[in-house]
């Protein structure tokens, strides 16, 4: 079946850039996303690439996807300390199939 | 953005009662809304596909008699929570897809308390 990875933490330091990494091994992903949960909350949709873009950029975050690799990536821009949470990455073929999540990613921003 | 909402947002119910999660679609029509339960510092679960008019879709080892899914609308999904033991304490959250079947909105989830 599909399989999405992630690291489980990442911590850095305010105002430094964060990257989160996430491997896939479904070949045939369509979409893949990047979602944000805070502590007791849902899930926040942070942004999506198609898998035939390289590179989304919105705002403070760049997603960039190498599709040979099956390597999605999160970079966060200055980060702040109100973006501690948990990201899950998570992907799904086209149409109405259901989506795989990863393992997510705890991040922790120091001041 | 899209929205979803969960109701209840927090919930406790006796052991052997049953209980009701609400998810809606706020401003588009969903005809596919999924289901699932996270446990604490662990990753979503899928529980299953509900698919409007019809039955729902369960994932392998998820008892439809005990987590029972009705559709009945574009804008409606419930889960209801049949006879509920303390185990079946967590976090269920449910999501939507628009009707282009690519963007996918999450509810704000539900905690469950079965004591």
């Amino acid at each position: 079946g599909e399989d999405v990875e992630q690291s489980l933490f990442l911590s850095v330091r305010e105002g430094d850039s964060s990257v989160i990494n996430c491997t896939y091994t479904d070949s045939s992903s369509t979409y893949l996303y990047w979602y944000k949960q805070e502590p007791g909350a849902g899930l926040q949709l942070l942004t999506y690439i198609f898998s035939n873009m390289d590179m989304k950029q919105d705002q403070r975050l760049t997603v960039l996807l190498n599709k040979k690799d099956k390597h999605l990536s999160l970079r966060i821009a200055d980060t702040q300390t109100g973006d501690s949470a948990i990201y899950f990455c998570a992907e799904k073929g086209g149409g109405y199939q259901k989506v795989t999540f990863g393992t997510g990613t705890k991040l922790q921003v120091i001041p | 953005g899209a929205v979803v909402s969960q109701h209840p947002s927090r919930v406790i119910c006796k052991s052997g009662t049953s209980v009701k999660i609400e998810c809606r679609s706020l401003d588009f029509q969903a005809t596919t809304m999924f289901w699932y339960r996270q446990f604490p510092k662990q990753s979503l679960m899928l529980m299953a596909t509900s698919n409007e008019g019809s039955k729902a879709t369960y994932e392998q080892g998820v008892e439809k008699d005990k987590f029972l899914i009705n559709h009945a609308s574009l804008t409606l999904s419930t889960l209801t929570v049949t006879s509920a033991h303390p185990e079946d304490s967590s976090f269920y959250i449910c999501s939507a897809q628009d009707s282009s079947g690519n963007t996918i909105y999450f509810g704000e989830g539900s905690w469950l308390t079965v004591v």
